[in-house]
C-alpha cells in the first residue's frame, strides 16, 4: 500500500518569513495530493490541493509543487502569520475510478514566532 | 450549507461496551470516509462508504469494528468490547460524487475507561 513521509516534524519560522514542507509517496498510482491544516482540537481543514497532471498550484500565499517523477510533493508558505501556526498534514491517494481513502503523512507542527 | 456532523462530540464508554459514532455527510455528498487520529499522530484511513455500500475497508480492523451508510440516515462506525487502545479521535469525510476533494467533521473523541 501508499506510505507518506513528511518533513520535518517540526518547523518554526519568524513571522513574515517563507515555510516549506515536504512529503514523499511511493505508490506510483496516487495521482491526488490534498494538504490539510488542523488547529489543536479541530478538524483538519482542506487548505489547497494538487492533481498529477499539474506540476504547480497556487492560491493567494499557499502553493503547492509536485515532481511526479521523484515522488514528491511540497507545500509552501509566504509571509507567514501568526495564523498559520497548527499542524499541517500532507496525503496522497489513487483515486483510480473515483475518491479513495487518503493516506496521510505524520504532519509538520509550523510554529510562527512573532 | 451546514459541514460535516458527528455526534457525539465526546463519548467515554468502559472497556468492553459498545461505542457507536454518528456521521453525517454534507449535503449532496454521497461519499464517506472515516479515519482514526491518535495523540500526536497523522490521520489513519478506516473505511470508504457510499449509500448501503463499502466500497474500501481495508484500514478497518477486522474484528470489533464495523460500518455502516444506510439509504436513510447517517453513516455509523460502531466499536464493540471496547479497549483502552481504541482511545482516539474518529474523524468521517465526506466529498461529493465525482470529486476528490474530501471534507472532515469536528471528530469524535473516544476515551475508554
Amino acid at each position: 500500500g501508499e506510505n507518506v513521509e513528511q518533513h520535518p516534524s517540526t518547523l518554526s519560522v519568524q513571522e513574515g518569513d517563507s515555510a516549506v514542507i515536504k512529503c514523499t509517496y511511493s505508490d506510483s498510482a496516487s495521482n491526488y495530493f490534498p494538504w490539510y491544516k488542523q488547529e489543536l482540537g479541530k478538524r483538519p481543514q482542506l487548505i489547497i490541493d494538487i492533481r498529477s497532471n499539474v506540476g504547480e498550484k497556487k492560491d493567494q500565499r499557499i502553493a503547492v509543487t509536485l515532481n511526479k517523477t521523484a515522488k514528491h510533493f511540497s507545500l509552501h508558505i509566504t509571509e507567514t502569520q501568526p495564523e498559520d501556526s497548527a499542524v499541517y498534514f500532507c496525503a496522497a491517494s489513487p483515486t483510480v475510478g473515483g475518491a479513495d481513502g487518503l493516506t496521510f503523512g505524520k504532519g509538520t507542527h509550523l510554529i510562527i514566532q512573532p | 450549507n451546514a459541514g460535516v456532523m458527528q455526534n457525539p462530540r465526546h463519548l467515554v464508554r468502559r472497556r468492553g461496551q459498545e461505542a457507536r459514532l454518528r456521521c453525517s455527510p454534507m449535503k449532496g455528498h454521497s461519499h464517506v470516509y472515516w479515519y482514526r487520529q491518535l495523540p500526536e499522530e497523522g490521520l489513519k484511513f478506516m473505511v470508504y462508504l457510499q449509500k448501503e455500500n463499502i466500497i474500501d475497508e481495508s484500514g478497518m480492523p477486522k474484528e470489533r469494528f464495523s460500518a455502516e451508510f444506510p439509504k436513510e440516515g447517517p453513516s455509523i462506525l460502531r466499536i464493540q468490547q471496547v479497549v483502552r487502545g481504541d482511545s482516539a479521535a474518529y474523524f468521517c469525510a465526506s466529498s461529493p460524487p465525482s470529486r476528490y476533494e474530501q471534507y472532515f467533521g469536528p471528530g469524535t473523541r473516544l476515551t475508554v475507561t
